[in-house]
């Protein structure tokens, strides 16, 4: 069965520097997402990208992260200047329609 | 943000038993709800889901309910089984926010032999 793939799968970052998480969706996936759930709290949409674009971001989703499409697999989430909050599971999720989501197994952030 | 709720944060169920977990939300214009199944150290794996034209869904050993009027819904897993044991989320959305996901606490379920 197709899979979402993110890697890596643990990264650690020093506060202050840039991180890129990458996703590889569902290969016929037109719909991709992130979502975070910081440790003991609820899962939180952060974006969601279609046609190249954003479609929809959260409050969450700031100035510091952004997201991109850089060729026609990868999905990639970018903290630019990280903080200590933003230590996460970070999870990459794609669908072929507006519905279901499928997850990958996600990256967990630890920010020192 | 309390759109959804899973006030049980565990469930404990004999093996063979009927499971129930179950989910309040209270926005009305969430029209899909799923359930996910979430093992430690994996993300979390789509189960059943359910439109708000809808009051029922099955699939094989589950079944999502939906009740409207009383913004709740539930799943239900028979007979249930060891594998079963993992953390269920109920996640809801709506068409006019792009189908985010609101995400309730997740219920651990506990399948006892």
């Amino acid at each position: 069965e197709p899979e979402v793939t993110q890697t890596p799968s643990h990264q650690v970052t020093q506060m202050g520097q840039e991180v890129i998480l990458r996703c590889v969706p569902i290969s016929n996936h037109l719909y991709f997402y992130w979502y975070r759930q910081i440790l003991g709290q609820k899962v939180e949409f952060l974006v969601s990208f279609y046609n190249n674009e954003i479609s929809e971001k959260s409050e969450i989703f700031d100035d510091q992260f952004s997201v991109e499409r850089p060729d026609g697999s990868n999905f990639t989430l970018k903290i630019r200047s990280t903080k200590l909050e933003d230590s996460a599971m970070y999870f990459c999720a794609s669908s072929d329609g507006n519905q279901p989501q499928h997850f990958g197994d996600g990256t967990r952030l630890s920010i020192l | 943000d309390q759109q959804v709720k899973q006030n049980s944060p565990s469930l404990s169920v004999q093996e063979g038993r009927i499971s129930i977990l179950n989910c309040d939300y209270t926005n009305s214009m969430f029209d899909y709800f799923l359930w996910y199944k979430k093992y430690p150290a994996e993300g979390p794996t789509f189960l059943i889901s359910i439109s708000s034209i809808k009051d029922k869904n099955e699939d094989g050993r589950f079944t999502v309910f939906l009740n409207k009027s009383a913004k709740h819904l539930s799943l239900h897993i028979v007979p249930s089984q060891p594998g079963d044991s993992a953390v269920y989320f109920c996640a809801a959305s709506a068409r006019n926010s792009n189908y985010q996901l609101i995400w309730g606490a997740g219920t651990k379920l506990i399948i006892k032999p």
